[in-house]
């Protein structure tokens, strides 16, 4: 599949501060889901999006179907230090595969 | 709790050697499930698509006779690299899917190849 455009790359960020990133395709998703991975692990899922336009929250998360159905955005309300680790976006297509962002990093200073 | 598990979650072998990775779903019978690759400060690629009861449909670029799959039971699909070589060292992590919508990741297996 494809690899999806997400950026930030990597961000340091101040707890309690807020976080964004996002991920653009040249294709249109079904669904777009945002993944945490810790080092050594595998990707655990965080929300799940299926609705062009949605926008659901889980938490500290919130994260939107973008209404173009190629963009996506998470954002992390009052960072704390356990919100380290990699962010990937993932986008579903007609077939059920799944195409990846390169990943955002975070690192937050305590 | 997890709901896919992966067996082992690391090993060690010399070039050459074949190595099989398994990957259970713990809750759900899964028809399909998938094997991705993902090596260092790198993305997860998709390698293929396991099918229980029928042969796997395998990504571009991914030597099905290499990295054979076998989803023998709704709740078991195993990943054998055969013959392998240090360019195959990586972190295999398997999926499976809820209702072909979300995807569930596995630990990972993290495979070195001396």
């Amino acid at each position: 599949g494809q690899q999806l455009n997400q950026s930030p790359q990597s961000m340091f960020i101040q707890e309690g501060e807020d976080v964004s990133m996002n991920c653009t395709s040249s294709s249109i998703f079904n669904t777009w889901l945002w993944y945490k991975q810790d080092p050594g692990e595998g990707p655990v899922l965080l929300i799940a999006l299926y609705k062009a336009g949605e926008l659901t929250s889980n938490g500290r998360l919130t994260a939107q179907f973008g209404t173009t159905r190629k963009d996506s955005f998470l954002n992390i309300s009052a960072s704390i230090p356990s919100d380290v680790g990699i962010y990937f976006c993932a986008g579903q297509s007609n077939d059920y595969k799944l195409s990846f962002g390169a990943g955002t990093t975070v690192t937050v200073r305590a | 709790g997890a709901v896919v598990s992966q067996h082992p979650s690391w090993v060690i072998c010399k070039s050459g050697t074949s190595v099989k990775i398994e990957c259970r779903s713990l809750d759900f019978q899964a028809t399909t499930m998938f094997w991705y690759r993902q090596f260092p400060k790198q993305s997860l690629m998709l390698m293929a698509t396991s099918n229980e009861g029928s042969k796997a449909t395998y990504e571009q670029g991914v030597e099905k006779d290499k990295f054979l799959i076998n989803h023998a039971s709704l709740t078991l699909s195993t990943l054998t690299v055969t013959s392998a070589h240090p360019e195959d060292s990586s972190f295999y992590i398997c999926s499976r899917d809820r209702g072909l919508r979300e995807q569930f990741f596995g630990p990972g297996t993290r495979l070195t190849v001396l």
